[in-house]
């Protein structure tokens, strides 16, 4: 149904390598969001973006990157850095900061 | 700092009971509560938001300012309200329109 594309669902990256998720969105929202989630734990926040060219830390941004070039898209790179990198990651959107999120499928990553 | 509780992780009820999936929240400011909801094989999407203060699916939440709750009730449970369900804050005021998720509670509806 469009909206929020994240890629690839399933993604597997050997230990020390950085990896990127895709997240694109046709939705034309200015903001874009993401979330780790691990079981039996709420979302917790990595990045966010309000605009194209700008974007701020969450509460857990440490060893992950993003960038924001465009405004459909906003990759998360999970850095050698990032010290428990297997979980599952899901990319919102909505029109402006202060609005409800639309989330994507999410990816899962495994570190091997 | 702001913290989103939901005491319990699994909820079984039969079909036609009542459901309540309780959230408690600590926060100073001035919050916005929501409820997101995941069914199976979907994504997770908005259910409802305190301030719309409407009825989606049969649910409804009332934030209660004094218990710092923001329960989320039906009064007959469908099968199709099987799902995980996550209550959220959002600081209003301070304008970092972060969002804060409880851990979850998955509902399950016994036929």
């Amino acid at each position: 149904d469009g909206g929020i594309t994240q890629s690839p669902k399933y993604l597997f990256r050997k230990e020390g390598q950085n990896v990127t998720l895709s997240c694109e969105q046709n939705l034309n929202h200015d903001a874009m969001y993401w979330y780790r989630q691990d079981p039996g734990q709420g979302l917790r926040l990595i990045y966010y973006s309000q605009i194209v060219n700008d974007f701020q830390k969450g509460d857990i941004a440490e060893g992950y990157s993003v960038s924001r070039e465009k405004k459909e898209s906003f990759p998360l790179t999970v850095t050698s850095a990032q010290k428990n990198p297997t979980a599952f990651y899901l990319c919102a959107s909505s029109t402006t900061l202060n609005q409800p999120q639309h989330f994507g499928d999410g990816t899962r990553l495994s570190i091997l | 700092a702001q913290r989103v509780t939901q005491p319990e992780k699994l909820l079984s009820v039969f079909k036609g009971a009542p459901v309540e999936l309780k959230c408690n929240y600590s926060y100073s400011g001035s919050p916005e509560l929501f409820w997101y909801v995941q069914y199976s094989r979907q994504r997770l999407q908005l259910l409802l938001r305190h301030i719309s203060r409407e009825s989606i699916k049969g649910f409804t939440a009332d934030l209660n300012k004094g218990e710092t709750s923001f329960h989320l009730k039906k009064p007959f449970a469908q099968e199709e309200d099987s799902a995980m369900y996550y209550c959220a804050l959002r600081d209003s005021g301070a304008g970092s329109y972060q969002l804060t998720f409880g851990k979850g509670t998955k509902l399950s509806v016994i036929p």
